[in-house]
């Protein structure tokens, strides 16, 4: 299957609020509640932030949000900080015990 | 507290094999379902393999079905990721994962992250 599609890159300011889009399709967004966000900064482990559409696991900031519409979910940024800078990437079950990523965004806090 | 540490990772010839190991603690390994993600050099994520919690179902991207195999060993808290007849496009970081928080199934989502391995395929 393809990689589900992101925006190569997305920035905003501090205090700002920011959306990243990740498209899919039926087989895979459009047919599960098993959309995931994960943030990486350069050199580390991913970090989950959002799983299951909207939920956060404990310890990831509440300025962090999910939500999902037909073949799209999307992460919300909201009161941008210089430590949001990273790459996030969405993740999505496709079906038959499989999962597929995201090309990845890269966010800069201007 | 959740730790992976992976091993096993080096420089292998095109064709050749290679073993990761994936050393758990911390949680109940013998009820969680257990992931194999890799990012080859400054590129995305990329989900390679899944044994379900019980052991009793493996999965596989179509990039590695067929090459790869996933296992692990209860008594010694460790998964494996076996990889037969590697390819260049094989060379990345792997890391394995812990799937999500559920109990006694498969969440779909990786909640633990180990600090990888890097495979070079090089010849």
């Amino acid at each position: 299957q393809s990689a589900l599609t992101q925006p190569a890159s997305v920035s905003g300011s501090p205090g700002q609020s920011i959306t990243i889009s990740c498209t899919g399709t039926s087989s895979n967004i459009g047919s599960y509640k098993l959309v995931s966000w994960y943030q990486q900064h350069p050199g580390k482990a991913p970090k989950l932030m959002i799983y299951d559409v909207s939920k956060r696991p404990s310890g990831v900031s509440n300025r962090f949000s999910g939500s999902k519409s037909d073949n799209t979910a999307s992460l919300t940024i909201s009161g941008l900080q210089a430590e949001d800078e990273a790459n996030y990437y969405c993740c999505s079950y496709a079906g038959s015990g499989t999962s597929l990523f995201g090309g990845g965004t890269k966010l800069t806090v201007l | 507290q959740v730790q992976l540490v992976e091993s096993g990772g080096g420089v292998v010839q095109p064709g050749r094999s290679l073993r990761l190991s994936c050393a758990a603690s911390g949680f109940t390994f013998s009820t969680s379902g257990m992931h194999w993600v890799r990012q080859a050099p400054g590129k995305g994520l990329e989900w390679v393999a899944v044994m379900f919690y019980d052991g009793t179902y493996k999965y596989y991207a179509d990039s590695v079905k067929g090459r790869f195999t996933i296992s692990r060993d209860i008594s010694k808290n460790t998964l494996y990721l076996q990889m037969d007849s590697l390819r260049a496009e094989d060379t990345a970081v792997y890391y394995c994962a812990r799937d999500g928080y559920c109990t006694n199934t498969t969440c779909y989502f990786f909640a633990y992250w180990g600090q990888g391995a890097l495979v070079t395929v090089s010849s």
